[in-house]
């Protein structure tokens, strides 16, 4: 079965610092979701990548997924307080968009002031 | 994309009864999945619940334990029956919009003593 791994597993960094985070996937990706969950919240949509090569952005966050098809990062440049919670990267089991994910193990972020 | 609801955010059980979570959704949607999280764990399938017919459960979730219902399109209920305190988890519920995102709700925390 697909197993998406994400490293790091928690990352603390100073406000204003760039920081990545990588999911990498057992399997080819056919759809890759980056969400964002606060303690306790439900997950909050930040991006979805389909192709291979492809980059979206969103305000200060970009995501990529590579050429391969079975990696994903996560940049955010200059980190805010704001951007603290924690980062799942979830990936459709099969093409089509079912809507069946399996989800990485997370990665907590901490952004200090 | 669409608003979900979920009732009740959280809840305290005791061991052996059971708790029905409500989902709600702003617009139609065909399919609605059902997800777990553990504590400390990232995001489980359970099932995917179509309208006009029995959900479809994922490997070691089953019907006795997590009926669902979907009697229209907008709604559906997920059940955690005989409850025990390996149930406690957040529990969401999530609807593939337009642009094929997946959006989840706020959750259900679920704490059985």
């Amino acid at each position: 079965s697909q197993e998406l791994e994400q490293s790091p597993q928690s990352l603390i960094v100073q406000e204003g610092k760039n920081l990545t985070i990588n999911c990498t996937s057992s399997k080819t990706l056919y759809g890759l979701y980056w969400y964002k969950q606060k303690y306790g919240e439900g997950l909050i949509f930040l991006m979805m990548l389909q192709k291979g090569g492809e980059e979206k952005s969103h305000e200060k966050i970009t995501a990529k997924l590579d050429e391969k098809k079975q990696q994903s990062s996560l940049h955010i440049t200059a980190s805010q307080p704001s951007h603290a919670g924690i980062y799942l990267c979830g990936a459709d089991r099969l093409s089509g968009n079912t809507g069946k994910l399996i989800f990485g193990q997370g990665t907590t972020l901490q952004v200090k002031p | 994309s669409a608003v979900i609801s979920q009732k009740p955010s959280r809840d305290i059980c005791q061991r052996g009864t059971s708790l029905t979570i409500q989902c709600q959704v702003d617009s139609q949607v065909t399919m609605m999945f059902w997800y777990r999280q553990q504590p400390g764990q990232s995001l489980t399938l359970i099932a995917t619940a179509n309208q006009g017919s029995e959900a479809t459960y994922e490997s070691g979730f089953v019907i006795d334990k997590f009926p669902i219902s979907r009697p229209n399109l907008t709604f559906s209920t997920l059940t955690v029956s005989n409850m025990s305190p390996e149930d406690s988890s957040i529990y969401l519920c999530s609807v593939m919009t337009g642009a094929n995102v997946l959006t989840f709700g706020a959750g259900s925390r679920l704490t059985v003593l």
